[in-house]
C-alpha cells in the first residue's frame, strides 16, 4: 500500500525560485494537510484541506499556496523561496468529519533548503 | 489557542529500563485527542499511542503507556524494557475532536531520546 507519497525528498533552491512539492495519498482520504519540522520547533501547521476544492490556512501559511483539485493530491507551492523556507516538509491525510479517528497518517517527508 | 509543552529537550535510558517522557497541555475544549508519535532517524512520522480525553482508562499499546490527568492537562509516556529501537525523537500532539475539528494537530517541540546500551 502506497499511503502517503511526497516528491521529491530532497531539494536544493536559490533565493527567489519557485517549487512545488507533491503529495498525493491512496486513502480516499478528505482531510490533507502540509507540516514544516524545523530543529527545537516541532512540526507546524502550514495549511490544510478537508476536500476536494477546499483549503485554509494553519498556523504558518505565508509564502505558500496550496489547492486541492482532487481528493488524491495535495501539492504545496513556494512562489518565490526565501532562506526561511528551509525545512522537512510533511504532508498529512486522515478521515475527516465524524468519524475522524484522530490519526493521521504522514509521508516521508521532504528536506529542502534554500540558499 | 491550544499548546502543548514538552518540558525534557533530551533524555537518556540504558536498554531495558523505563523511562517517563513528560507532556503538558492547555485547552478549554472538553473532547479531544492525545498522541504520541515516534520519529527515528528515518524521519518517518509513526503514531505510538493515542488517547481519547472522555476515557478515564489510560491506553496501553504492548510497552508503551500513558498517564492520562485530565484535571491536570498532563499525559506522559512509559517505555516499559526500552530498546535500542527506541532510540528517537518523540513528539506529544493534541487534535480537537468532534464536528468541526479539522484533524488540524499542535504538537510539542519533541523529546530526543536516546536508549544506551
Amino acid at each position: 500500500n502506497a499511503g502517503v507519497t511526497q516528491t521529491p525528498k530532497f531539494q536544493v533552491l536559490k533565493t527567489g525560485q519557485s517549487m512545488t512539492l507533491q503529495c498525493a495519498q491512496d486513502m480516499n482520504h478528505e482531510y490533507m494537510s502540509w507540516y514544516r519540522q524545523d530543529p527545537g520547533m516541532g512540526l507546524r501547521l502550514i495549511h490544510y484541506s478537508v476536500g476536494a476544492g477546499i483549503t485554509d490556512q494553519g498556523e504558518v501559511p505565508n509564502g505558500y499556496n496550496v489547492s486541492r483539485s482532487t481528493t488524491e493530491d495535495f501539492p504545496l507551492r513556494l512562489l518565490s523561496a526565501a532562506p526561511s523556507q528551509t525545512s522537512v516538509y510533511f504532508c498529512a491525510s486522515s478521515l475527516s468529519g465524524g468519524v475522524n479517528t484522530g490519526e493521521l497518517f504522514f509521508g516521508e517527508g521532504s528536506r529542502l533548503t534554500v540558499l | 489557542a491550544q499548546t502543548v509543552t514538552q518540558s525534557q529537550p533530551e533524555m537518556s535510558v540504558q536498554e531495558a529500563e523505563t523511562v517517563t517522557l513528560s507532556c503538558t497541555y492547555d485547552t478549554s475544549e472538553n473532547n479531544y485527542y492525545l498522541f504520541w508519535y515516534k520519529q527515528p532517524p528515518s524521519r518517518q512520522m509513526i503514531l505510538v499511542i493515542r488517547q481519547e480525553a472522555y476515557k478515564q482508562q489510560n491506553a496501553t499499546e504492548n510497552r508503551f503507556s500513558v498517564n492520562f490527568q485530565k484535571a491536570a492537562k498532563s499525559f506522559s509516556l512509559k517505555i516499559s524494557d526500552s530498546q535500542l529501537g527506541d532510540t528517537a525523537m518523540y513528539f506529544c500532539a493534541f487534535m480537537k475532536r468532534g464536528r468541526g475539528s479539522q484533524g488540524n494537530l499542535i504538537f510539542g517541540k519533541g523529546t530526543k531520546l536516546s536508549v544506551k546500551p
